[in-house]
């Protein structure tokens, strides 16, 4: 069964310090990866995804993840955190077999960014 | 400006009386799919269509329903809303290769009372 999980529920960092949101992923077949972002009372952004290209991906605002399969990770990092860094984020997994398009989302991790 | 468009934004109403929360895309999508987002619980897919006249069950589907008569429109309808529907509904499209990220509308809170 794919599953998702998002290994902290809350992360706290300091303005100016390094981002890590961890997540490990179980997927029977080669997934396509995702993390999105959610600000209060908004939406679902996309961050960035990985699709069986380059491992380490580069995304929106600073932000990139590795793909890494023998440890079913896909950590998402950013050098330096900015105070609209603050929101949930969903690391999000699409199973490889079928077509259903069916999304299966981790729990979410909520980032405080103090100043 | 390439978006989902959900109407409403917010929504209470009372138990049993019959709502539709629209959903539209301007960017000739394929996949559309409902979600909802429940606190611990994360986005759990409800229904999910893979093109016109074409729809299916996700995890959640009971007591809602969809439908695909159009490719860029994908309703969501609750026949008999009850006090467990309450909750914070996302509609998604994406194009039909499967490489792609959805894009999300900016959701709908109802609350059933």
């Amino acid at each position: 069964a794919q599953s998702v999980t998002q290994l902290d529920s809350h992360v706290s960092v300091s303005e100016g310090t390094p981002v890590l949101l961890r997540c490990n992923y179980s997927s029977s077949y080669s997934p396509s990866l995702f993390w999105y972002v959610q600000h209060p009372n908004k939406g679902l952004q996309l961050l960035l995804k990985y699709t069986s290209a380059a491992t380490l991906v580069k995304g929106i605002n600073g932000f990139e993840a590795e793909f890494k399969k023998s440890e079913t990770s896909f950590h998402l990092t950013k050098p330096s955190a900015h105070m609209s860094d603050a929101a949930e984020y969903f690391c999000v997994v699409r199973p490889g077999t079928g077509n259903t398009g069916k999304l299966i989302f981790g729990q979410g991790t909520t980032l405080q960014v103090k100043p | 400006e390439a978006q989902v468009t959900q109407n409403p934004r917010y929504l209470i109403t009372v138990t049993g009386k019959k709502l539709t929360v629209t959903c539209s895309q301007n960017m000739n999508h394929e996949y559309m799919s409902w979600y909802r987002q429940d606190p611990g619980l994360g986005l759990r897919q409800i229904y999910y269509s893979m093109n016109v006249e074409v729809t299916d069950k996700g995890d959640v589907p009971e007591g809602y329903k969809v439908s695909r008569k159009e490719k860029r429109n994908f309703p969501l309808i609750l026949e008999s809303p009850s006090p467990n529907q309450t909750s914070l509904y996302f509609c998604a499209s994406r194009p039909g290769l499967s490489n792609y990220g959805y894009t999300f509308g900016s959701g709908t809170r109802l609350t059933v009372v």
